[in-house]
């Protein structure tokens, strides 16, 4: 089975670029998160949605962050203008409703110069 | 709200010898607990889970962990370690009427000399 797929790997862009993340969840899985990992902060939850729904956005930093996710087998995490610090690892997560284990893709490493 | 603690940074043991990484939990109402583990340049992996039922639970790899109520403490254990399980290791924790969300604690680095 395909797991979590999270494109690109790698992203390195100037400060001020808008940066685009994307992330294609287990099929069938009905929940889907995303996680910014850094050694300063460790794991955060930034938002998540179940059923293509957002139910808990209190963790994405500022307004620089959106989050989408238009069907049940797509979503973005979108970073407009990017600056230095938003530099880490992303990681999108899905899962099935219920006391069911997240699912972790690879992550995206963003450097943002 | 939800807290989980992973008092230990760092864990070295030594092959062969048993392994402990700590964790405890701090919820109202009955939990759900995780251990996840994490390779470089990839994302975390499920070990295994309590829900409710033996406190004893055994997961992937020949890791186990063992739920104590009043303790409040899910501690992952390997009778046997090796080099192999050298990596990041994360506890969480969710509660029903919560979605999915887990709250994760901050990771303890679980280093296996030769």
């Amino acid at each position: 089975d395909a797991g979590v797929i999270q494109s690109p790997r790698h992203e390195v862009t100037e400060m001020g670029q808008e940066v685009t993340l994307r992330c294609k969840p287990i099929s069938g899985h009905n929940s889907l998160f995303w996680y910014r990992q850094t050694m300063m902060r460790g794991l955060e939850l930034l938002i998540y949605f179940n059923n293509n729904v957002p139910i808990d956005d209190s963790g994405m930093p500022e307004d620089r962050f959106s989050a989408k996710m238009p069907n049940a087998s797509f979503s973005t995490l979108k970073i407009q203008p990017s600056e230095p610090r938003d530099s880490a690892v992303y990681f999108c997560a899905s899962s099935l409703l219920g006391d069911q284990p997240q699912h972790f893709g690879d992550g995206t490493r963003l450097s943002i110069l | 709200a939800q807290s989980v603690a992973q008092p230990e940074d760092q864990v070295n043991v030594a092959e062969g010898n048993p392994l402990t990484v700590k964790c405890t939990y701090s919820v109202s109402g009955n939990p759900y607990l995780f251990w996840y583990v994490q390779y470089p340049n990839r994302g975390l992996q499920f070990l295994l889970k309590y829900i409710t039922g033996d406190n004893l639970v055994k997961g992937s790899y020949g890791f186990e962990a063992e739920f104590n109520k009043s303790q409040t403490s899910f501690h992952l254990k390997k009778p046997s370690a090796l080099v192999s399980d050298s990596a990041l290791y994360f506890c969480a924790s969710g509660i029903n009427n919560a979605g999915n969300m887990l709250t994760f604690g901050g990771g303890t680095r679980l280093m296996v000399k030769p």
